[in-house]
């Protein structure tokens, strides 16, 4: 069964500065897709980024990029250029890429609090 | 207008009453699911949905039964609840044939006292 594993329940960063949120994840599947979610405290779930596993070239959306560790099934986000906006919960989130599956295996989840 | 919609957003019960969560979604989704967040737990799956005659059980369905009325329509039900079952639930849909991706509800956010 795939496994999805963040190990920084909180983290901290200073406004315009960069920050790295950590997710590993367990699986025996080649093909796959992999998420970060954000969740404002408005609660509502909005997608950041997404990476196919069979692209080699690491996913960016302007200040958000990920370092996309196949062997190591190791998945980063980066924020670069903190902002206030940012501080939210992020959520790593896992999907099989075989026709037919279900399953979005989430994370525990990272509060990341963004300082002035 | 909001994609997919939950119905309510708060809720306070008592231990032992009948709850219905009720999700829906204007995106022509074919496939529903709901979930449970809980602190230090993340996202579980209670359970899905793939038209209106696929209903099918995640990993924490116990407690909780569900019934998909139309595509657009995705409810859950708490026959009889309790207080560990207070936590946010959300709804979320995605499509059949770009399935990489899930929108969400607002989320509902339920006590039971």
């Amino acid at each position: 069964a795939q496994t999805v594993t963040q190990s920084q329940p909180e983290m901290s960063v200073q406004e315009a500065e960069t920050v790295t949120l950590s997710c590993t994840y367990d699986t025996s599947e080649s093909d796959y897709y992999l998420f970060w979610y954000k969740q404002p405290p408005s609660r509502q779930m909005i997608l950041v980024i997404r990476q196919e596993a069979y692209k080699q070239q690491n996913a960016t959306e302007n200040r958000f990029s990920v370092n996309f560790q196949k062997a190591a099934k190791s998945f980063s986000l980066k924020i670069s250029d903190s902002q206030l906006g940012d501080a939210a919960m992020y959520f790593c989130a896992y999907r099989s890429a075989y026709s037919g599956t279900y399953k979005y295996i989430f994370g525990t989840g990272t509060r990341l609090k963004v300082l002035a | 207008d909001a994609d997919v919609t939950q119905t309510p957003r708060n809720r306070i019960t008592k231990t032992g009453k009948r709850i219905m969560l009720e999700c829906s979604q204007t995106k022509g989704h074919d496939r529903m699911y709901w979930y449970r967040q809980d602190p230090g737990l993340g996202l579980r799956l209670i359970y899905y949905s793939f038209d209106v005659k696929d209903i099918n059980k995640g990993e924490i369905s116990d407690g909780y039964s569900v019934s998909r009325q139309a595509q657009a329509k995705f409810s859950l039900s708490l026959e009889s609840a309790i207080p560990n079952q207070t936590a946010l639930y959300f709804c979320a849909t995605s499509d059949l044939d770009s399935d990489n991706e899930q929108f969400f509800g607002p989320g509902t956010r339920l006590t039971v006292l």
